[in-house]
């Protein structure tokens, strides 16, 4: 079935620092890739997403690239905050309104 | 505009009882979905509706049901339950149905407790 792997955390980082977290996913056909962020007390916002293979999504400083040969989507940013500090959810959509989602990376920036 | 709306945001119950959770999507969204997030098993898909129908349903027991209304707005019932149902539980809504492209908008959340 399809699934989504992403590398264990927390990550620790200092403010400043480049930002990589992989995530890799198992799918029949080709999904649509997204990432999600989760503030503490809230719920999941659209960090950002791709299509099709090869599309690069990004939004505020962050980028994915969809790499259909390593079925790979990982996120990176070049400078991190320490308002980036949340957790992040890589997801899968095999089709309809369904999201398949990875077990989250726990991202902790110090100043 | 306003975002995705969901009631209660808290609530606690005991072991067979059963709750009701609302959901009411962002004006002109049709479709409606559904997930737990525990922190054992993560982000569950639960099951979506759209136009009144569901037309996806996750690997929950049948314990869990939900329904959608004319309007848009979606409730999810559980009923009988169980410890293990302590969880957030999260609506979101899209504007459409279509393959794989949509951006699904989250609700704040319901967080459930039980005890």
């Amino acid at each position: 079935g399809d699934s989504v792997t992403q590398m264990e955390g927390p990550v620790t980082l200092s403010e400043e620092a480049f930002l990589t977290i992989n995530c890799t996913y198992t799918a029949t056909g080709y999904p649509s890739l997204f990432w999600y962020v989760q503030y503490p007390g809230e719920g999941l916002q659209l960090l950002l997403k791709a299509t099709k293979a090869d599309d690069k999504g990004s939004n505020k400083g962050f980028e994915a690239t969809y790499r259909k040969e390593t079925t790979s989507f990982h996120l990176e940013k070049g400078s991190v905050q320490v308002s980036d500090s949340a957790v992040y959810f890589c997801a899968l959509n095999p089709g309809g309104n369904k999201l398949v989602f990875g077990a989250g990376t726990i991202l902790r920036v110090k100043s | 505009k306003a975002g995705v709306t969901q009631t209660p945001r808290y609530l606690i119950k005991t072991r067979g009882q059963q709750v009701t959770l609302s959901c009411s999507p962002i004006s002109g969204h049709r479709s409606v979905s559904w997930y737990q997030q525990t922190p054992g098993q993560g982000l569950q898909f639960l099951f979506e509706y759209f136009s009144e129908t569901q037309r996806n349903k996750g690997n929950f027991p049948g314990r869990f049901s939900g329904r959608q209304f004319s309007n848009s707005r979606s409730e999810m019932n559980v009923s009988t339950l169980e410890l293990g149902d302590s969880a957030l539980y999260l609506c979101a809504s899209s504007l459409d149905r279509g393959f794989g492209a949509n951006v699904l908008t989250f609700g704040a959340g319901s967080r459930l407790t039980v005890l």
